[in-house]
């Protein structure tokens, strides 16, 4: 069984604090690493597509990157602001051919 | 562009009877996923379809089926339904599926309660 975790489950920082979140994904038939972000009462959105070892990818102030031999990625928020509370998910693209998403790490950010 | 619709947002059932709910894909992506989420859970994947064929499907009983027309909407019927059927059901649509996995855009849900 294919199996995506994501750790911390959920993260209380401040306004203006720095975080990162990892998820661990299988190192082996890997093909795809994608972020999304949930907003409440929201759609998932697409925040990242990465599919090389060493893939760095960055938006805005949100970067994340890519570790496919070990099987790990880190989502970094610089600055946090209210506006990024949202729960923040991995999702692990292999040769079974559909995502498996971990749980999510649930951000909120306190003005 | 007009995003990933679901119909109906929000559905009310009893125990053994069936629902069948619909997704229409962004114009031109031919390929829809399905999820589950229910609490505590991460998405679960139901399945996935493309040119009208199932290409993919989740751990799941026979009771949850789908099918996708000729213009790629898609919609997933769930029979006999049980109180553990009660969940947040998602469709996302990408261009085309693959192992590469292409971004999906996810529609806004349908909430799903079964009493």
């Amino acid at each position: 069984i294919l199996n995506v975790e994501q750790s911390p489950q959920s993260l209380h920082v401040q306004e203006g604090d720095s975080t990162n979140f990892t998820c661990s994904f299988p190192s082996s038939n890997f093909y795809a690493l994608h972020w999304y972000r949930w907003e409440t009462a929201k759609s998932p959105e697409a925040l990242f597509v990465m599919t090389l070892n060493g893939d760095e990818k960055k938006k805005g102030r949100i970067s994340a990157t890519l570790n496919t031999k070990e099987g790990y990625s880190y989502l970094y928020i610089k600055g946090s602001q209210p506006e990024d509370s949202a729960t923040y998910l991995c999702a692990f693209g292999g040769s079974q051919g559909n995502l498996i998403f971990g749980k999510g790490t649930k951000l909120s950010v306190k003005p | 562009k007009a995003g990933v619709t679901q119909t109906p947002r929000y559905l009310i059932k009893t125990r053994g009877q069936q629902v069948t709910l619909s997704c229409s894909p962004i114009s031109g992506h031919r390929s829809v996923s399905w999820y589950q989420q229910t609490p505590g859970q991460g998405l679960q994947f139901l399945f996935e379809y493309f040119s009208e064929t199932q290409r993919n499907k989740g751990n799941f009983p026979g009771r949850f089926s789908g099918r996708q027309f000729s213009n790629s909407r898609s919609e997933m019927n769930v029979s006999t339904l049980e109180l553990g059927d009660s969940a947040l059901y998602l469709c996302a649509s990408s261009l085309e599926p693959g192992p590469a996995s292409p971004t999906q855009y996810f529609g806004p849900g349908t909430r799903l309660t079964v009493l």
